[in-house]
């Protein structure tokens, strides 16, 4: 069966150090890779995504994703964290070529908190 | 500015009652989607449309309901049927997938939460 993990509930972080938060995929194919934001009460907002080519990804708010075929994993990055990054990140994927439309595969959510 | 639009953002129902939740977009999108987000579950698909007079069941179809009359508006009616409906409901939009373009960004109103009393 296809899925997403993300084997963290929790990151905490002190401002101004780096975080990760993980995210490990299976799925058929060559996947399509997001990962998305959740403040509270509030709908999710895209950081970034993979499509093919260069392994690390650029997105919103200084965030980066390595992309790693061997291990399955698409972490997601950033070099200093700041407090304001606290929120719930939703790692997300859809296999290529086709079959249901838009079913993106969430994983159930990894809850960063940075600390001041 | 373009965006999705959901209400109400909180909702309350007596077991028994039907409820429809809102859902209209500017961004002149093709497909929309409705998720279910309960705690420590992720997001999981209810129902998504790719165009208009056309809708599909997603994981977690039964007991909910839809319809897509107008490009804009894809209303989820949550039934009576729907045996555990407390939950934080996110309404999705995004351009048309097709199999060459499954990157297209999924764009998320800010939600309606709906509490079984």
């Amino acid at each position: 069966a296809q899925s997403v993990a993300q084997p963290e509930d929790q990151v905490n972080v002190a401002e101004g150090n780096p975080l990760t938060v993980k995210c490990t995929y299976s799925v058929s194919g060559n996947p399509y890779l997001f990962w998305y934001v959740q403040y509270p009460n509030r709908g999710l907002q895209f950081l970034l995504k993979y499509i093919t080519g260069d392994n690390l990804v650029k997105g919103s708010y200084g965030f980066e994703a390595e992309f790693n075929k061997s291990q399955t994993s698409f972490h997601l990055k950033k070099p200093s964290a700041l407090v304001s990054d606290s929120a719930l990140y939703f790692c997300a994927v859809r296999p290529s070529g086709g079959g249901s439309q838009g079913n993106l595969i969430f994983g159930k959510g990894t809850k960063l908190s940075v600390k001041p | 500015d373009g965006g999705i639009t959901q209400s109400p953002k909180y909702l309350f129902r007596k077991e028994g009652q039907n409820v429809t939740l809102s859902c209209e977009q500017n961004l002149n999108h093709d497909a929309m989607y409705w998720y279910r987000q309960d705690p420590g579950q992720g997001l999981r698909l209810i129902y998504y449309s790719q165009i208009v007079n056309d809708f599909q069941k997603g994981d977690i179809a039964e007991g909910y309901s839809v319809s897509r009359e107008k490009k804009e508006s894809f209303p989820l009616t949550v039934t009576s049927a729907q045996k555990n409906p407390t939950a934080f409901y996110l309404c999705a939009s995004s351009k048309r997938t097709w199999a060459s373009s499954g990157a297209n960004v999924l764009t998320f109103g800010a939600g309606s939460r709906l509490t079984v009393l």
